[in-house]
Parts: structure tokens; sequence; C-alpha cells
């Protein structure tokens, strides 16, 4: 059965410190797709980034990076420099097969404090 | 570009009593989701439709929930009778699917609506 471990609860760091949030999935397909979603405090969750399981290469947009690596089971999420406005619920996610892309498992995500 | 709407935002209610929750997903988007989140269990898959067909209702608790989707532009979730451990917030998310009825996995949320069962 597919599940998602996101084993830390909380965090909190300083702004500017480098901040990695961990995931790790399980999940019998050879086929599958990993995500990672933000849900600041106003409620509504937000997509950040899709990766699928034949697609390794790490991913930088910005202050955030992916790093991928199958032989680990493990889409970890690095957010450099943090500012405030980067607290939230970070949620990573998985779904299994080439068609049903959308139908997500969530971890129980991680809480992000960064204080000023 | 307006998101999903939910309503209400907010629904404190008593046990026993009916509780509809309304959904307005993006225009163009033809895949529609419910989602509980509660701090026991998380984000939980209720069901979902493709193009108002529902897909997989897998994930809905029992016989006390009911979704419908008549139309494109709406979708509702039922709870009667409502009880305490219904309490939640209920997220509703839309997506587009590409051709050939395969989606993304971006999901576009609303901002929930928060129940409260006393």
């Amino acid at each position: 059965a597919q599940k998602v471990t996101q084993a830390q609860t909380e965090i909190s760091v300083v702004e500017k410190e480098d901040v990695t949030l961990d995931c790790v999935y399980e999940t019998r397909d050879t086929t599958y797709y990993l995500f990672w979603y933000k849900q600041p405090p106003s409620g509504e969750l937000v997509f950040l980034i899709r990766r699928n399981s034949f697609d390794e290469q790490n991913e930088i947009s910005g202050r955030y990076s992916w790093n991928f690596q199958k032989s680990t089971s493990s889409f970890n999420f690095t957010i450099t420099a943090s500012q405030v406005v980067d607290s939230a619920v970070y949620f990573c996610a998985l779904s299994e097969g080439a068609y049903n892309t959308d139908k997500l498992i969530f971890g129980t995500g991680t809480r992000l404090q960064v204080f000023p | 570009d307006a998101g999903v709407i939910q309503s209400p935002r907010h629904e404190v209610t008593e046990m026993g009593q009916e509780v509809t929750l309304r959904c307005k997903p993006i225009s163009g988007h033809n895949s529609l989701f419910w989602y509980r989140q509660t701090m026991m269990r998380g984000l939980e898959l209720l069901i979902y439709f493709n193009n108002n067909v529902p897909i997989d209702d897998s994930g809905m608790p029992e016989d006390r929930f009911s979704a419908k989707m008549p139309n494109a532009s709406f979708s509702t979730l039922k709870i009667q009778p409502s009880e305490p451990r219904d309490s939640a917030v209920y997220f509703c998310a839309s997506s587009r699917l590409y051709s050939g009825g395969r989606g993304t996995g971006e999901l576009f949320f609303g901002e929930g609506s928060r129940l409260t069962v006393l």
C-alpha cells in the first residue's frame, strides 16, 4: 500500500537559516508521482512541485530545492535563507500509476515556523 | 481569475442535523475532489469526480456522507445526520485533466469549510 511519512511534526528556525523538510514514501508501483504542497495560515493548500518516478534530477526554484532519491524513497524539500513568509504547514504527497495522477495521498505535514 | 469557492466557511451545528457543504470549482477544470482535514487523521480524500462522474468514493466514511456533482460548476457534500466526530475542515479542490483523462496532480484548493458539530 502507498504511504507518505513526514517524521518532522514541527520545525522552528530563525530567518535566513536553511531548513530541510523530510519526506519518505512507500509504493509498490514503478510509476508514481511525488508532490509538495504548502498550506499557509489562510488555509488553502498551494501546489509547489511535481516529480515523476522516472526523473530523479534535483530541482531548484528560487530559494526552494527538492532532492529526489529513489534509493532511499525520499523526496526532501529545502528552503534556503528562510523568511517569515515561509511559515506554513508543508505536505508531501504521492500518487500511483500513470492515470491516477490526481488521486493524492498526503503525509501528515510539517509545520514550519520561521521567526524574525 | 476566481479560485475554488467553498461555502460556508464556518458551520456550527448540533448533532443530528443535516449539513451541506458547497463547492464551485475553477471554470474549465473537469476534476473535483473533496478532502477532510483533522488533527488526528490529517488530509483524507473522501471522493473525487471526473467530468461530473464519481470515480472513487472509497474514502467516504459511511452512509451518512454523500456527494453530488450535478454539473461542471457545482458540487455538494452532505452529512446526514451529523455527529461530533465529523468536526473537521472540509476542502474542495479542482484540477484539469489532459485529453485522454490523465491528470497532472496539480490540485487547486479552496479555503475550506470548517465544520463543528456539537
